[in-house]
């Protein structure tokens, strides 16, 4: 897989706490991107960035934040998790806009 | 809205025999559309993408895909398939709607392709 590092690989949390994922690359690639995927929907986009400081919002964003205070680094944090957010998060970070994204592992997060 | 559809949710295939994955699409303006796989437990992996050019694109592991403007397709093919090559297979176009210039994607559901010995 192409430089990025999701952690925790695997999370059980309860309800009502906050969780925070960490997507780290060392491609240097400008665009990084956090999806969510669950059986019968695909990957559906939740947040992304396009640069340091630079995120926006994607089709499933509500109840999720983000932050990118470095090239490398790309945090997902859920503020109150619910049961809901149960899901397999995976990052992923492109060069280019015009060009293939590349996927981490994912984080497979439970929500109890 | 864009959209993209895998109309099948599982395809069975023999080992040997050509195999075929569909995808259609819907956008406005020119497509870029992007094939991915899953393996069990893992992320997705490109396959290939077509941009421009040539409506037939060669990609990784011996597959190809066909682009056809005229029925907003773009199957995935293999002449002769592996056991190997059974996963989790998603199609994607850039979507416009989400930041698609910030090379966002719009995935189907996927097709679990399953090759038998």
């Amino acid at each position: 897989d192409a430089g990025i590092t999701q952690s925790p690989r695997h999370k059980v949390t309860e309800t009502g706490t906050p969780v925070t994922l960490r997507c780290h690359q060392t491609e240097n690639h400008r665009y990084m991107y956090w999806y969510r995927q669950d059986p019968g929907h695909g990957l559906r986009l939740i947040h992304y960035s396009y640069g340091v400081k630079d995120t926006d919002k994607g089709e499933v964003s509500d109840g999720y934040s983000v932050s990118r205070s470095k090239t490398e680094d790309f945090l997902l944090t859920l503020e109150s998790a619910t049961s809901s957010q149960t899901s397999v998060y995976f990052c992923a970070i492109n060069r280019d806009r015009n060009t293939e994204a590349f996927f981490g592992q994912g984080t497979r997060l439970t929500v109890v | 809205a864009q959209s993209v559809a895998q109309p099948e949710d599982q395809v069975n295939v023999a080992e040997g025999n050509p195999l075929t994955v569909k995808c259609t699409y819907s956008v406005s303006g020119n497509p870029y559309l992007f094939w991915y796989v899953q393996y069990p437990n893992r992320g997705l992996q490109f396959l290939l993408k077509y941009i421009t050019g040539d409506n037939l694109v060669k990609g990784s592991y011996g597959f190809e895909a066909e682009f056809n403007k005229s029925q907003t397709s773009f199957h995935l093919k293999k002449p002769s398939a592996l056991v190997s090559d059974s996963a989790l297979y998603f199609c994607a176009v850039r979507d416009i709607a989400y930041g698609g210039s910030q090379g966002n994607l719009i995935f189907g559901k996927g097709t679990k392709l399953s090759v038998k010995p």
